[in-house]
């Protein structure tokens, strides 16, 4: 168990729909990732929060938002979903967010879109 | 971040040391290599990471070569839930801290 909770482990929705998916981090750390695993392209980052702010942007769609809220959890929003969004989603946090520090990830959402 | 060239499976003997080799010669001096593993469809577990010595942990250990172009993952006695995808990844120290996954050595532990 690293510590990192995901909300919900599965959720079942149709194309157009808007979905929340939740992160809480470990206990005392300040930074929040978000990657996308989906089968044809690996584990891709999508977004960096540390204490709040975004901090790092990878290949995230526009149709996608994430915040970090003052208690540190995260929410990645994805809306106007097609096929291409079933994936599983990944959270992981780590204590000050630089390249020194260690990630620990989150069990992840799988997200179907039918 | 550095690019890492890694094989794309292994097989191993369970409670036999399991070797990943792991290449990044165009590694640069602020680069940790850092060493993930996920095992089906679970959350990537992080394993160790080190900037220019060897490393050991609990899990495992790291050795890098003096010329930090190549390393060495080292599972000392595998075991059958040591089967996963092993990412060896290169972050630069002080940038913030995305991970690039690339594809991974898949490594399967036999009985």
């Amino acid at each position: 168990d690293s510590g990192v909770t995901q909300t919900p482990k599965h959720l079942i929705t149709a194309t157009g729909q808007r979905v929340t998916l939740r992160c809480s981090p470990r206990s005392g750390d300040l930074s929040v990732y978000w990657y996308q695993q989906s089968l044809d392209q690996g584990l891709q980052f999508l977004i960096q929060y540390y204490n709040g702010e975004e901090r790092a942007k990878g290949n995230i769609l526009e149709r996608f938002s994430a915040q970090q809220f003052p208690d540190l959890h995260s929410e990645l929003n994805l809306s106007s979903l097609e096929l291409g969004d079933s994936a599983l989603y990944f959270c992981a946090s780590s204590v000050e967010g630089r390249g020194r520090d260690e990630q620990y990830f989150g069990p992840g959402t799988r997200l179907t879109v039918t | 971040d550095a690019k890492t060239t890694q094989p794309t499976s292994m097989d191993c003997a369970e409670g036999r040391a399991a070797n990943l080799p792991c290449n990044h010669s165009t590694i640069s001096g602020n680069e940790y290599v850092y060493w993930y593993r996920q095992i089906h469809s679970q959350g990537p577990q992080y394993i160790i990471h080190g900037l220019k010595n060897n490393e050991t942990n609990e899990m495992a250990s790291l050795i890098i070569t003096e010329d930090r172009k190549s390393s060495t993952l080292i599972l000392p006695h595998a075991t059958l839930r040591d089967t996963a995808v092993y990412y060896c990844i290169v972050r630069v120290t002080d940038s913030w801290g995305k991970l690039q996954f690339g594809a991974g050595t898949q490594v399967v532990v036999t009985p």
